[in-house]
């Protein structure tokens, strides 16, 4: 099976706590690609980080940082000083060298940052 | 700029009555798709073009058709629409390999 797992469904916290956000995937190919966007309530997709298989290094972008491990098949999503405008639903997704014709979303998580 | 235009971004319809869901790049990608987002489920592919006049079903391709006619443009089409349609749809475009995809506006859609 390939399959993106997010298993929290809702996080809410407060202004400047950290916050991460879970993704486990599943995939039978040794080269993929995992993704991280991001759903403002305005709707539209933002795209925020892609990964290789390849690269296992972990990659830091202002207050947000993305720890990738093939051993656990993880790719958690932390926001550090997390601020209202934070608040959105997030996606991981997952596409397989094998199969160009899809992108695999994960369910989401509905990320909301109390002031 | 790289762009993928989807219209409406908002339609209410009636049951039954047809109605076409546009989408355009200008990347010249292959690759279009069409997902549905829905409440914990993610997004879910619907059908998918790896280039003109060729197109296959994704996960959820019930009730839906689609046509790749030109390169740039891979419409939705919905036939018959049913209240279990209402949803999010988004078109998506990537090349040869979904290194980077970029996706429409969305369009919100309510079958009343």
């Amino acid at each position: 099976a390939q399959k993106v797992t997010q298993a929290q469904t809702e996080i809410s916290v407060v202004e400047k706590e950290d916050v991460t956000l879970d993704c486990v995937y599943e995939t039978r190919d040794t080269t993929y690609y995992l993704f991280w966007y991001k759903q403002p309530p305005s709707g539209e997709l933002v795209f925020l980080i892609r990964r290789n298989s390849f690269d296992e290094q972990n990659e830091i972008s202002g207050r947000y940082s993305w720890n990738f491990q093939k051993s656990t098949s993880s790719f958690n999503f932390t926001i550090t000083a997390s601020q209202v405008v934070d608040s959105a639903v997030y996606f991981c997704a997952l596409s397989p060298w094998s199969s160009a014709s899809k992108i695999i979303f994960g369910s989401g998580t509905r990320l909301s940052i109390r002031p | 700029e790289a762009q993928v235009t989807q219209n409406p971004r908002y339609l209410i319809t009636v049951t039954g009555k047809k109605l076409t869901v546009t989408c355009s790049q200008n990347m010249n990608h292959e690759y279009m798709s069409w997902y549905r987002q829905d409440p914990g489920l993610g997004l879910r592919q619907i059908y998918y073009s790896m280039n003109v006049e060729v197109t296959d079903k994704g996960d959820v391709p019930e009730g839906y058709k689609v046509s790749r006619k030109e390169k740039r443009n891979f419409p939705l089409i919905l036939e018959s629409p049913s209240p279990n349609q209402t949803s999010l749809y988004f078109c998506a475009t990537w090349g040869d390999r979904v290194t980077e995809a970029f996706f429409g506006q969305g369009t919100r859609l309510t079958v009343v």
